[in-house]
């Protein structure tokens, strides 16, 4: 059984922090590590993608992924309100993904 | 470019009818999934096709649930008969490789049994 793991949160931050939100994944053959953002009565939305071990940066977004401790995180500067939503985490192998429960990230004015 | 369209958005019924939904993919997208939202929950799979062909069907319950894909294009997801725990949001997505940058979602639909 593939499981995706994330804590449910809230997680509390205020405008201009740094959020990190964190995923944890058990199926060690897992080949591509997605984090998708879900506001309120919306269907998910692609923000980030990565698939080698390291950082990847997008603008206010840093994903990172470690392979050895199948550990995923989300690090998001200079958070703003409009950032609060809940972020999916999502693994694949071969073509299917497998989404945690998400987290919710609250971000105070 | 066009996104996934779902249809109907809302759709309200009693336990033990039938209900279907309707999904277009983006265009040249050949595989498309069908997940289940349960509220407070992430996406579960439910079939995955690839062009008209099942790819994976496990977790889909197949006493209630059927899905077709024909021609390759559009889908549709049935449940007969439907159950109270069958309330959540039906999200299809389609890729146009497998997994590639990821899924595109459509705004799925949101079932209510009562």
């Amino acid at each position: 059984q593939k499981e995706v793991e994330q804590n449910s949160g809230p997680l509390s931050v205020p405008e201009g922090a740094i959020a990190s939100l964190n995923c944890t994944y058990s199926d060690r053959g897992s080949q591509s590590f997605f984090w998708y953002r879900q506001y309120s009565g919306k269907s998910p939305e692609l923000i980030m993608f990565i698939y080698s071990n390291g950082d990847k940066e997008d603008g206010r977004f840093t994903a990172q992924l470690n392979k050895a401790s199948q550990y995923v995180s989300l690090l998001i500067r200079d958070s703003q309100p409009s950032d609060s939503a809940t972020y999916l985490c999502a693994v694949g192998r071969y073509s299917t993904l497998t989404f945690g429960k998400g987290t919710m990230l609250l971000v105070s004015p | 470019e066009a996104g996934v369209a779902q249809s109907p958005r809302y759709k309200i019924i009693e336990k033990r009818q039938s209900v279907a939904f309707w999904c277009n993919p983006i265009s040249g997208h050949a595989t498309l999934y069908w997940y289940q939202q349960i509220l407070g929950q992430g996406p579960k799979l439910l079939i995955q096709f690839q062009n008209n062909g099942v790819v994976d069907d496990s977790q889909l319950p197949k006493d209630r649930f059927s899905a077709e894909r024909l021609k390759g294009v559009d889908s549709t997801l049935k449940i007969q008969p439907a159950k109270l725990e069958d309330s959540a949001v039906y999200l299809c997505a389609s890729s146009l490789e497998a997994q590639g940058s990821g899924y595109t979602f459509g705004s799925g639909t949101r079932l209510t049994v009562v």
